[in-house]
C-alpha cells in the first residue's frame, strides 16, 4: 500500500542550528501538509502547499519556517533557527484530492533541541 | 473558532467489549471529519472519513458515525481486543478559510486488556 514516508525518524539539533525535514508524499497526490505535535498536546496545522505555492499557512509557521518541493517526489520543511519550543513530533501529510480526499500521513520526524 | 473535544481522555475495557468514543465540534461547518489512531510514538493512521453530506462509514469492526447539526461523531469499535490499543484522534475539516488545515481533538486513549 502506497504510503508517506518521512526522513530521519529522530534528530537531535543545537539551538541556532538549521534543520531540514523531509517527505515523500503518496505518488499520485498532489495536496501537501506538514503538521506539529508537541508531547502531550494537540496534531496542529503548520502548512500547506499545491500547485508549488503555499496555500495556507498557521501563525506558527513563521519566517524561520519554509518549505519546498525541490523535485517530483520530495517535500521538505526547513527550520532556519531552531529553537527550544520547536522540539515536537512533526508530521507530513499527503491527499489525492483538495476537498473530498482523506489525509495520510507519515511516521514522523521527532525533533529534539539542546 | 472551531474547538474539537473527545470523550472519554482514556478508557480501559476488557477484550471483546464493544466501545464507543466520543467527539464534538463546537461549528457545524465542516466539510469532513476524520477518525485516525496513533501507536505510542508513531504516525496517524486513517481510519474513516465522512463527508459532511453522509451519516456513517464502516470499516471492519469499526463504524463512525457523524451529526453534523447537534457537532458530534462517534466511533463504534465492535469486539474490541488487545491489538486497538492506542490514542484514537478525530479530525474536522472546517467549512471555511483554505478547506486544508484539519484541527484535531486531544484524542482517547484506549487500553484493551486480555
Amino acid at each position: 500500500e502506497p504510503e508517506v514516508t518521512q526522513t530521519p525518524s529522530h534528530q537531535v539539533t543545537q539551538m541556532g542550528q538549521e534543520v531540514i525535514l523531509r517527505c515523500v508524499p503518496i505518488s499520485n497526490h498532489l495536496y501537501f501538509y506538514w503538521y506539529r505535535q508537541i508531547l502531550g498536546q494537540k496534531v496542529e496545522f503548520l502548512v500547506s502547499f499545491y500547485n508549488n505555492e503555499i496555500s495556507e499557512k498557521s501563525e506558527i509557521f513563521d519566517d524561520q519556517f519554509s518549505v519546498e518541493r525541490p523535485d517530483g517526489s520530495n517535500f521538505t520543511l526547513k527550520i532556519r533557527s531552531t529553537k527550544l519550543e520547536d522540539s515536537a513530533m512533526y508530521f507530513c501529510a499527503s491527499k489525492e484530492r483538495g476537498l473530498t480526499g482523506e489525509l495520510f500521513f507519515g511516521e514522523g520526524s521527532r525533533l529534539t533541541v539542546l | 473558532k472551531q474547538e474539537v473535544t473527545q470523550i472519554p481522555a482514556a478508557l480501559s475495557v476488557p477484550e471483546g467489549e464493544n466501545l464507543v468514543l466520543n467527539c464534538s465540534f463546537t461549528d457545524s461547518a465542516i466539510y469532513n471529519l476524520q477518525w485516525f489512531r496513533q501507536d505510542p510514538g508513531k504516525g496517524l493512521t486513517s481510519l474513516l472519513l465522512i463527508q459532511s453530506s453522509q451519516r456513517e462509514q464502516t470499516s471492519g469492526r469499526l463504524n463512525a458515525s457523524l451529526d453534523k447539526s447537534s457537532g458530534r461523531s462517534t466511533l463504534y469499535i465492535a469486539a474490541s481486543q488487545p491489538g486497538d490499543s492506542a490514542t484514537y484522534l478525530c479530525a474536522v475539516l472546517p467549512d471555511s478559510g483554505g478547506y486544508n488545515k484539519l484541527i484535531f481533538g486531544a484524542g482517547t486513549r484506549l487500553a484493551v486488556h486480555p
